[in-house]
């Protein structure tokens, strides 16, 4: 059962552009969400949280939009550069309970 | 500041062996979780350890087990192993000050591992 899903399985985006990065979730006791990017032959690298007590949290280039209600958060990246190319994951944790649940990830191409 | 490390980076297996995969964790960090990655999947959580204690386990069967050191490394230790467990194996560290609560894990760059 995929609690969290990342339904486009791949993206591909104009440098300079914004990259809109999207996930859905299912369990409402999540509280938490994180966004990590993964580039080939390498571990997931952390990008930018959220608590479910916010509906924004914004760093540099990277912000994270959480609308409870829908149960849905996004990733939004601008302006995209093409070092952003890579795997983006999303991942959630309910407010109990010490499990991390990631989604598929979306395969992000920033185009020169 | 030391990051994530595993070893080994990768492993070739036969059906029926055991595994032994390694973690060192960030410095200052004292909760190790390990996942699996199957191709074209995301992360799945298979345990947690904090204080040498196993702190909540996924959908994994008993034959995946670990352990955890006083210096807070760790190791993931796989028996009878199967076709299927054939992935990528990550281990991440992070720092609770209780037994949960929001800590961000940071991942190591994981072992491959590959059972035929």
């Amino acid at each position: 059962d995929q609690q969290v899903k990342q339904n486009s399985p791949s993206l591909s985006v104009q440098e300079g552009r914004i990259s809109i990065l999207n996930c859905d979730y299912t369990n409402s006791m999540f509280d938490y969400f994180l966004w990590y990017k993964k580039y080939p032959a390498e571990g997931p690298t952390f990008l930018i949280s959220i608590s479910s007590i916010k509906d924004k949290n914004e760093d540099g280039r990277f912000t994270v939009f959480l609308n409870k209600s829908a149960k849905h958060l996004s990733l939004h990246i601008v302006p995209s550069q093409p070092g952003d190319s890579a795997v983006y994951f999303c991942a959630a944790k309910p407010n109990t309970g010490n499990q991390f649940y990631f989604g598929t990830g979306t395969s992000l191409t920033v185009i020169p | 500041e030391t990051g994530v490390t595993q070893s080994p980076t990768h492993l070739i297996k036969t059906r029926g062996q055991q595994v032994t995969l390694r973690c060192s964790s960030q410095s200052g960090h004292n909760t190790v979780s390990w996942y699996q990655q199957a191709l074209g999947q995301g992360p799945q959580f298979i345990f947690q350890y904090y204080r040498e204690e196993e702190n909540g386990r996924g959908n994994f069967p008993p034959r995946f087990s670990g352990l955890q050191f006083p210096n807070y490394s760790s190791e993931l230790n796989v028996n009878a192993l199967e076709l299927d467990d054939s992935a990528l194996y990550l281990c991440a560290s992070s720092f609770s000050g209780t037994s949960g609560g929001m800590e961000t894990q940071y991942f190591g760059p994981g072992t491959r591992l590959l059972v035929l």
